[in-house]
């Protein structure tokens, strides 16, 4: 069964600090994986794409590693701001043609706090 | 642009009553879809469409109904609210299969 499981579930962080998320997938064939960032009330937006020959990605503070033969990925954010506050989604893209199937994980919230 | 476009931004229904959830997108994507966003269970597909003309189900499509009659705009009915549709809808569109998924803002439905 496709899956995607995030964790920790939530995170408490202290402003400047830097934390990673983890995310573990069972899906195939894989095609690619994202990483979102969803604020309180708002719909969720994409970070960064991994494919499967792409080990590392950053997008600012953010760098998205992916271990293709382990099935695993990482969300490391650097210097935590309050603005990171946030739950953030691992969503993984299956090879199926057309369909465009996403198996979406139930996400990690963090706060930062000052 | 606009991006992704979704009215209203919250309702209330009560239960049977039916209403229509819109989105429109400016992007001229082929792909749109609908999730549903509840505490502890992430986002979940309702229905889809890749292309005008074309619908498909999701992982949670009983209750709900859409159509696709232009490659803008992908409108989703409730037909009949029951509680359990008290959810936050998201509608999402993107260029292909494997290309971003841009996302609205959401409508926070209430059904008592």
């Amino acid at each position: 069964k496709n899956q995607v499981e995030q964790s920790p579930q939530s995170l408490i962080i202290l402003e400047g600090k830097n934390c990673t998320l983890q995310c573990n997938y069972t899906v195939s064939p894989f095609s690619n994986l994202r990483w979102y960032k969803q604020d309180t009330g708002r719909g969720p937006v994409s970070l960064t794409i991994m494919t499967f020959s792409e080990n590392t990605k950053s997008n600012g503070r953010y760098t998205a590693t992916l271990d293709a033969d382990t099935k695993q990925s990482s969300l490391h954010i650097t210097a935590s701001q309050l603005s990171d506050s946030a739950s953030y989604i691992c969503v993984v893209s299956v090879f199926s043609g057309n369909t465009g199937k996403l198996i979406f994980g139930q996400g990690t919230t963090l706060q930062v706090k000052p | 642009n606009a991006g992704v476009t979704q009215t209203p931004k919250f309702q209330v229904l009560k239960t049977g009553q039916s209403m229509t959830l819109q989105c429109a997108q400016d992007m001229n994507h082929e792909y749109m879809s609908w999730y549903r966003q509840d505490p502890g269970m992430g986002l979940r597909l309702i229905h889809y469409s890749v292309g005008a003309g074309i619908t498909d189900q999701g992982e949670v499509p009983n209750g709900y109904n859409v159509s696709r009659s232009t490659t803008e705009d992908f409108p989703l009915r409730l037909l009949s609210a029951a509680p359990s549709q008290t959810s936050v809808y998201f509608c999402a569109s993107r260029r292909g299969a494997d290309n971003e998924q841009f996302f609205g803002p959401g409508t926070r439905l209430t059904v008592l």
